[in-house]
């Protein structure tokens, strides 16, 4: 069963667009939602998260938007900058954190 | 302070061999959690130790299985390899998830698995 669905699988954005990452999730019990980014032959790291009391948080150019209501949210990379290919996970905990299938983004120089 | 480490980093196994993958969390991080990682699957949830125990598990096999140390140590076990199991095998270290604490998990940097 998955809990949290991401989608795109894979995207491609022009240098200075903005790249965007969209996440639904089924459980009402999740109460953090962190993005995670993770560049080729590393681990994921912690990029941005967010809590279900608020509708948006940003951070340099990294946005979460988040839908309670529609059980949705979403990360939107401003200026989107060749160094910002990497795979993008969205993840929900309430005890332990459950993942997203990942997105590949890849900016075009 | 050094990251988690994660060793071997690679290995190639055959059909019903088993394996043991060891994960060395940052000092002062109590729980530890263990991840499967495929192209097709994302990160999937293996199981969480926090002090020796058993926390949280995931939606594997039997033939997955794992332990904590003492010294906050983990090691998983998989027996009866199958070729499904290639994959990266993520640990990721943390304060364990409770009121107030969101968690964060820092992963080190897997041990591919190959099987054959």
């Amino acid at each position: 069963q998955q809990q949290v669905k991401q989608s795109p699988q894979s995207l491609i954005v022009q240098k200075g667009g903005i790249s965007i990452i969209n996440c639904a999730y089924e459980n009402t019990a999740f109460d953090y939602f962190p993005w995670y980014q993770q560049f080729p032959g590393k681990g994921p790291a912690l990029l941005i998260a967010i809590r279900p009391d608020v509708s948006e948080k940003k951070e340099g150019r990294f946005t979460i938007s988040f839908n309670k209501s529609a059980k949705q949210f979403s990360l939107h990379i401003m200026d989107s900058q060749p160094g910002d290919s990497a795979t993008y996970f969205c993840a929900a905990s309430e005890d332990k954190i459950i993942f997203g299938k990942g997105t590949r983004l890849h900016i075009l120089p | 302070k050094a990251g988690v480490t994660q060793t071997p980093r690679y290995l190639i196994k055959t059909r019903g061999q088993q394996v043991t993958l060891s994960c060395s969390p940052i000092s002062g991080h109590r729980s530890v959690s263990w991840y499967q990682q495929t192209p097709g699957q994302g990160l999937q949830f293996l199981f969480e130790y926090f002090s020796e125990t058993q926390r949280n598990k995931g939606n594997f096999p039997g033939r997955f299985s794992g332990r904590q140390f003492s010294n906050s140590r983990s090691e998983m076990n998989v027996s009866t390899l199958e070729l499904g199991d290639s994959a990266l095998y993520l640990c990721a270290s943390s304060f364990p998830r409770m009121r107030g604490n969101t968690g964060e998990l820092f992963f080190g940097e897997g041990s591919r698995l190959t099987v054959l």
